[in-house]
């Protein structure tokens, strides 16, 4: 079946580390996103990818860089200048057609003490 | 720029009562409208859409119609049941935006049996 996949879902960190998030989708989407949800919050936008070898940031992007080297992968890297990084991370894809949902993957809880 | 006001939560009832949780957006163009539901510790998944005006999207015995004088895209169902309790958001994506999709805060339902 296809589907999105984030790994680990549960990661602790030591605060001044930096962490990457993996994100994998089989679903053949040009697009990827990533999205920060805090507790009863809805979903800010940290980055967004239109196609491999290209990003663009979200509302949300400092302290995060990403990569889109290859159509099916879109990692996120939460570095130590992330004030506030403890959080639910989601990874979501669509394709580029109008009207075109997203696709969740179920996402990475982020502890940072 | 584009935004969407959810109805605030959270939202309690008994098993078999008739739901509505409000949506309504601003938008620059002509978006399509979503409904997504999240159960707890998981990504959110697509419940149902609409496209255009008028249009009238299902799933699972949910329902919602694309109001375009209203501007408004409320969720509707005619009798809960325990297993609905999730969070819900309403959210658009505009391809005037480049297709990127904006959120409510999301609503937090309960059914009580």
């Amino acid at each position: 079946d296809g589907g999105i996949t984030q790994s680990p879902k549960y990661l602790f960190r030591k605060e001044g580390q930096n962490v990457t998030l993996s994100c994998e989708q089989n679903l053949n989407h040009d697009a990827m996103y990533w999205y920060r949800q805090d507790p009863g919050q809805g979903l800010r936008l940290i980055y967004y990818s239109q196609i491999v070898n290209d990003f663009q940031k979200g509302d949300i992007a400092e302290g995060y860089s990403v990569s889109r080297e290859k159509k099916e992968s879109f990692p996120l890297t939460v570095t130590s200048a992330q004030k506030n990084p403890t959080a639910f991370y989601l990874c979501a894809s669509s394709n580029t057609r109008g009207g075109s949902p997203l696709h969740f993957g179920n996402g990475t809880r982020l502890t940072v003490t | 720029g584009d935004s969407v006001t959810q109805m605030e939560g959270p939202v309690t009832l008994s098993e078999e009562a008739f739901l509505t949780i409000n949506c309504t957006y601003t938008a620059t163009g002509y978006p399509s409208l979503f409904w997504y539901v999240q159960y707890p510790g998981e990504g959110l998944q697509l419940l149902l859409k609409a496209t255009k005006a008028d249009d009238k999207g299902s799933n699972k015995g949910f329902e919602a119609t694309y109001r375009k004088e209203t501007t408004s895209f409320h969720l509707e169902k005619g009798s809960v049941q325990v297993s609905d309790s999730a969070v819900y958001f309403c959210a658009l994506s505009d391809l005037t935006n480049a297709g990127k999709s904006t959120f409510g805060d999301g609503t937090t339902l309960t059914v009580k049996p």
